[in-house]
């Protein structure tokens, strides 16, 4: 069964500051994704990562795949007030119709001013 | 209106109603699925539809009914729900239900049974 695992599941960061999101996945997979969420908004998709050392950046945010560790980081660099949102990663499972994704239970990010 | 929307963005209603979330998707997009979000929990696919045809229902109890009239719409109808069914419902849509298709999502409706 894929599992995913985000930490931490919560965050309070001052802005300029650097830090980490991690996600870890269960079992091997072919590509993972990073959505934000806003309060009352939809999901947006942010990066999808494709391969083993994939590495995709839009503007303070970076997002790296290592396949064999099953791990994904999204990295904010300089914190501002704007990133405040919840990030979700999704790793896709299975093929064709039956391809779904299996979600994190999401990060909750604060940026206080 | 542009992207996915949903309505209504509020419902409230008793164990013994029957009410429907609508979803609408203005992308061009061949398959629409409904998530379930629960506080503190991951998103839950509920169904998938590709080209109007239901494609994946993961064990969701019967009490919910999606229905997909066309591409561009998809309804989820709700009867006896219970206090547990209180949540975000997000509907989402991409080009195809494949793979590599990112999927682009409506705002959600919040539900609370009471």
């Amino acid at each position: 069964e894929l599992k995913v695992e985000q930490n931490p599941l919560f965050l309070s960061m001052q802005e300029g500051k650097n830090y980490t999101i991690y996600c870890n996945y269960s079992t091997t997979s072919d590509r993972l994704y990073w959505y934000r969420q806003d309060p009352g908004k939809s999901l947006e998709s942010l990066f999808v990562l494709l391969s083993n050392g994939a590495v995709k950046q839009e503007g303070r945010l970076m997002a790296s795949l290592d396949t064999k560790a099953r791990l994904s980081t999204l990295h904010i660099t300089a914190a501002v007030h704007d990133l405040s949102a919840t990030y979700f990663c999704a790793v896709g499972r299975g093929v064709d119709s039956n391809y779904q994704l299996i979600w994190g239970a999401g990060t909750k990010l604060i940026i206080k001013p | 209106e542009t992207g996915v929307t949903q309505t209504p963005r509020h419902l409230v209603m008793g164990m013994t109603n029957k009410k429907s979330l609508k979803c609408e998707q203005h992308l061009g997009h061949n398959a629409m699925y409904w998530y379930k979000q629960s506080a503190k929990k991951p998103l839950e696919l509920m169904f998938v539809y590709n080209f109007k045809e239901q494609t994946e229902n993961n064990s969701v109890p019967s009490r919910f009914s999606p229905e997909c009239p066309n591409s561009s719409h998809l309804f989820l109808h709700l009867h006896t729900l219970q206090p547990e069914d209180s949540a975000l419902y997000l509907c989402a849509s991409s080009q195809g239900a494949r793979a590599w298709e990112t999927q682009y999502f409506g705002p959600g409706t919040r539900l609370l049974v009471l």
